[in-house]
């Protein structure tokens, strides 16, 4: 069964501490990875898509990378702003649909 | 403009009642999904539509029934609504192969 785990459930820091998420996934084909931003009360926005094993993306303060077991998101210097949920998706091969992880609760105080 | 539109954003309503979400998408994709978030904020896929067709229904009781009158259309009918059917509900949309973009969703509380 494809299935996607994220760590840590939540995470506090300051501003400005580096840090990473993790998402590990097992899945019989995959397609592609997903990262997502999800701010309370809103829907899912997109952040990233990975489609290989060592591919890497940018935006702004989050870089997110790619493994055949696991994906990371590393915030650097992070802002209050970047305080949100962030969710981890794969797309299995053949299937029109996202396996979603549980997410992890990002707080960043001032 | 929004991309992906759902109304209602909330809808509070008693056990045994049909409710209905509607949800729109201006961006020429050709999937749309319905996503149930329950309070454990996890996302799971209930149903998938490619050029108005069913593709995907994830074992989904019949109760809930999901119609496209178009593309750009994907609306969700629910019979007999148990207070367990309370979650946020998005509706997404994709074009082939690419990323989904999501609603804002629709808060149903069943009281």
């Amino acid at each position: 069964e494809d299935q996607v785990t994220q760590s840590p459930e939540a995470l506090r820091l300051q501003e400005g501490e580096s840090s990473s998420l993790n998402c590990s996934y097992t899945v019989s084909g995959l397609r592609g990875l997903f990262w997502y931003r999800q701010d309370p009360g809103k829907g899912p926005e997109f952040l990233f898509t990975l489609y290989s094993a060592g591919e890497e993306k940018e935006k702004e303060r989050l870089k997110a990378t790619l493994t055949k077991k696991e994906s990371f998101l590393h915030i650097t210097a992070p802002k209050p702003e970047d305080s949100a949920t962030y969710l981890c998706a794969v797309e299995p091969q053949g299937a029109q649909k996202l396996v979603f992880g549980q997410g992890t609760r990002l707080t960043i105080n001032p | 403009d929004t991309a992906v539109s759902q109304t209602p954003k909330y809808l509070v309503t008693q056990m045994g009642n049909d409710k209905s979400i509607k949800c729109e998408q201006n961006l020429g994709h050709d999937t749309m999904y319905w996503y149930k978030q329950d309070s454990k904020k996890f996302l799971k896929i209930m149903f998938s539509y490619n050029n108005k067709e069913l593709i995907i229904n994830e074992t989904v009781p019949n109760r809930f029934s999901p119609k496209s009158p178009d593309k750009a259309h994907l609306n969700l009918h629910i019979n007999s609504l148990e207070l367990g059917d309370s979650a946020v509900y998005f509706c997404a949309s994709s074009q082939t192969r690419t990323e989904a973009f999501f609603g804002q969703g629709t808060r149903l509380t069943v009281v």
